[in-house]
């Protein structure tokens, strides 16, 4: 089945420096992908959809100069957190679709120390 | 008004037992449901998909909509310790497909032995 591939799946990071996660479509193309993110004990929220070769789409609330998405090709979106905070910290997870629904990604799990 | 809510929660329910989830949702638009299982530390994964009146069975499975009422339930037959974790309900936000999803706040069931 249509598999998405999130790296890493675990990072720590010092406050002020950026983080780079990516996500792939290992057995299929994604023209769309989606980023979530999920603090502990609530639900996922979206953050940006990420399209292929032209500029992200960011949810109300969501900085898109702190959270930098890169989609430049068929089956690679990238998230780089930017100067990470410790409220950063959180699950980061990616989607895209396959066949009739979303295939995650295994999630990020990010500390900003 | 929440787009998405569910029962809270937490749910405790005998092995064995039947494990009742329910999810109600404001936008009428709506046309497809999803049930997703998430593990403590895991991203989630599809159980289930609902997309008209009625239940819809798969194994000990058994989801439940109801569009007159913006309603939709996921029952658990035969519970198993292995089922205990994070459910959510999920649809698509208007005038989006299946790949973008709003979630709700999730319902933590656990199975006791």
């Amino acid at each position: 089945g249509a598999v998405v591939s999130q790296h890493p799946s675990r990072v720590i990071c010092k406050s002020g420096t950026s983080v780079k996660i990516e996500c792939r479509s290992l057995d299929f193309q994604a023209t769309t992908m989606f980023w979530y993110r999920q603090f502990p004990k609530q639900s996922l929220m979206l953050m940006a959809t990420s399209n292929e070769g032209s500029k992200a789409t960011y949810e109300q609330g969501v900085e898109k100069d702190k959270f930098l998405i890169n989609h430049a090709s068929l089956t690679l979106s990238t998230l780089t957190v930017t100067s990470a905070h410790p409220e950063d910290s959180s699950f980061y997870i990616c989607s895209a679709r396959a066949g009739t629904g979303a295939q995650f990604g295994q999630g990020t799990r990010l500390t900003v120390v | 008004q929440k787009e998405v809510e569910q029962n809270s929660g937490p749910l405790s329910v005998p092995e064995g037992a039947i494990a009742s989830l329910n999810c109600t949702y404001s936008d009428r638009v709506s046309q497809s449901f999803f049930w997703y299982r998430q593990y403590s530390g895991k991203s989630p994964e599809l159980i289930m998909s609902i997309y008209s009146n009625g239940d819809k069975e798969d194994g000990r499975f058994t989801a439940q909509l109801n569009k007159a009422s913006q309603y939709v339930s996921l029952l658990i037959r035969d519970s198993q310790p292995s089922d205990s974790a994070t459910y959510l309900c999920a649809f698509p936000p208007r005038g989006f497909g299946n790949e973008k999803l709003t979630f709700g706040t999730g319902t933590r069931l656990t199975i006791i032995p």
